[in-house]
């Protein structure tokens, strides 16, 4: 299967800081991208969904401000955590797909990203 | 709007026995299906798919499923457990067509396997 590298795996940072977090699809080209956090032992929950050149879409109860989603071409998507503090503290998920899920195209996911915050 | 639910969020069996996962799903319309496996502190990796070409689908490690539209069901099974399997599971629905861009998870199935 295609291959999605996410970067940095994990990551400590300092409560009030941003933290950066890159996911870029490896051979094939992502018009879709997904950023999900899954806390401990739970499920993976959405964060926003963004397609090349265009605004990220949120999903209800996410913070636009804090999560910064830019998907500036078909290969990467990053995700930047402002101001983050030990409540933002999860692993962090990325996907990417070259097509609708709707039509059946496969999501590939990224190995994750740990974010702790101290 | 599609939803699954999995049943069962801790499955343990014994090496060489059947695994057994089980999801169902909620939609108006038949929807798209898939399994993923997640080992710790990685990422998801696809199990298999229900995408309507076929009810009977074979994926990875040995793994297959049939989608039964009657019991909004799509449990995929292995017929001898490998301690290998062991890792959490999830199951994830989606709309069809386009717009449909969102997989929705399960609570996850945890799988252990008993030497």
């Amino acid at each position: 299967g295609a291959v999605v590298s996410q970067h940095p795996s994990w990551v400590i940072c300092k409560s009030g800081t941003s933290v950066k977090i890159e996911c870029r699809s490896l051979d094939f080209q992502a018009t879709t991208m997904f950023w999900y956090r899954q806390f401990p032992k739970q499920s993976l929950m959405l964060m926003a969904t963004s397609n090349e050149g265009s605004k990220a879409t949120y999903e209800q109860g996410v913070e636009k401000d804090k999560f910064l989603i830019n998907h500036a071409s078909l290969t990467l998507s990053t995700l930047t955590v402002t101001s983050a503090h030990p409540e933002d503290s999860s692993f962090y998920i990325c996907s990417a797909s070259s097509g609708w899920v709707g039509g059946g195209t496969e999501a590939f996911f990224g190995q994750g990203t740990r974010l702790t915050v101290v | 709007a599609q939803s699954v639910t999995q049943l069962g969020s801790h499955v343990s069996v014994s090496e060489g026995a059947l695994v057994l996962l089980r999801c169902n799903y909620s939609s108006s319309v038949p929807p798209y299906l898939f399994w993923y496996v997640q080992y710790p502190n990685q990422g998801l990796q696809l199990l298999l798919k229900y995408t309507s070409a076929a009810t009977l689908v074979k994926g990875i490690n040995g793994f297959e499923a049939e989608f039964k539209k009657s019991e909004t069901s799509f449990h995929p099974t292995k017929p001898s457990a490998h301690m290998s399997d062991a890792a959490e599971y999830f199951c994830a629905v989606s709309g069809r067509g386009q717009g449909a861009q969102k997989l929705v998870f399960g609570q996850g199935t945890r799988l252990t396997i008993n030497p």
